[in-house]
């Protein structure tokens, strides 16, 4: 099957740093990809949808400026999370729907850990 | 936004017991999709049903959808420790190419062996 993978899988930080986390699609493009944000024994919660060639569109509550998303390419979506906070540690989870396919099937990465400290 | 809401929001059984989950929604879905996700790892899709399906079965997966009722149901049979995770219902309310999935808070399955 597609296969989604997402850089780094975890990562601390200090306060005050950006953290990059990479999402690609390996094995086929990718269009739109969906970053979520989940918290410990919580559920997905959709953050932004990241179009490539244009600006992402980002969930109600979400910062732009905060969270911020490049989809420079087919198949590859990056999150930037700028100048971290204990409260941004979270699990990122990115999703990259196949746009090759009938059904547009969305898969998942596995999921990048981020820890502020 | 929370779209679904699953119940119960934990189950422990014996490994050969069966497993249920349900799910339930509030606004009109295109399709409902069921998601297992291991202890800190990414999501694997199972199963989807569309919104003109009522039954739909994958191996040891039965899924159910009412759309009068707005809910659906994932049935695990003969259950094994390894079905050990946490399990999402997720909708879409678009057919086509864009379209994303909300999720429902899910349901941890515990087997015990």
């Amino acid at each position: 099957g597609a296969v989604v993978s997402q850089h780094p899988s975890w990562v601390i930080c200090k306060s005050g740093t950006s953290v990059k986390i990479e999402c690609r699609s390996l094995d086929f493009q990718a269009t739109t990809m969906f970053w979520y944000r989940q918290f410990p024994k919580q559920s997905l919660m959709l953050m932004a949808t990241s179009n490539e060639g244009s600006k992402a569109t980002y969930e109600q509550g979400v910062e732009k400026d905060k969270f911020l998303i490049n989809h420079a390419s087919l198949t590859l979506s990056t999150l930037t999370v700028t100048s971290a906070h204990p409260e941004d540690s979270s699990f990122y989870i990115c999703s990259a729907r196949d746009t090759g396919t009938r059904t547009g099937e969305l898969f998942f990465g596995e999921g990048s850990r981020l820890t502020v400290l | 936004s929370q779209q679904g809401e699953e119940d119960p929001q934990a189950l422990s059984i014996q490994e050969g017991e069966n497993a249920t989950m349900n799910c339930s929604y509030k606004t009109s879905i295109n399709n409902l999709q069921w998601y297992r996700q291991n202890s800190g790892r990414g999501l694997v899709h199972l199963i989807l049903i569309r919104s003109n399906e009522r039954e739909k079965h994958s191996g040891r997966l039965r899924v159910t959808l009412d759309t009068s009722k707005k809910s659906s149901s994932l049935l695990i049979t003969a259950s094994r420790a390894a079905d050990t995770a946490s399990y999402f219902c997720a909708t879409s309310n678009y057919g086509g190419s864009q379209g994303n999935l909300i999720f429902g808070k899910g349901t941890k399955l515990s087997v015990k062996p």
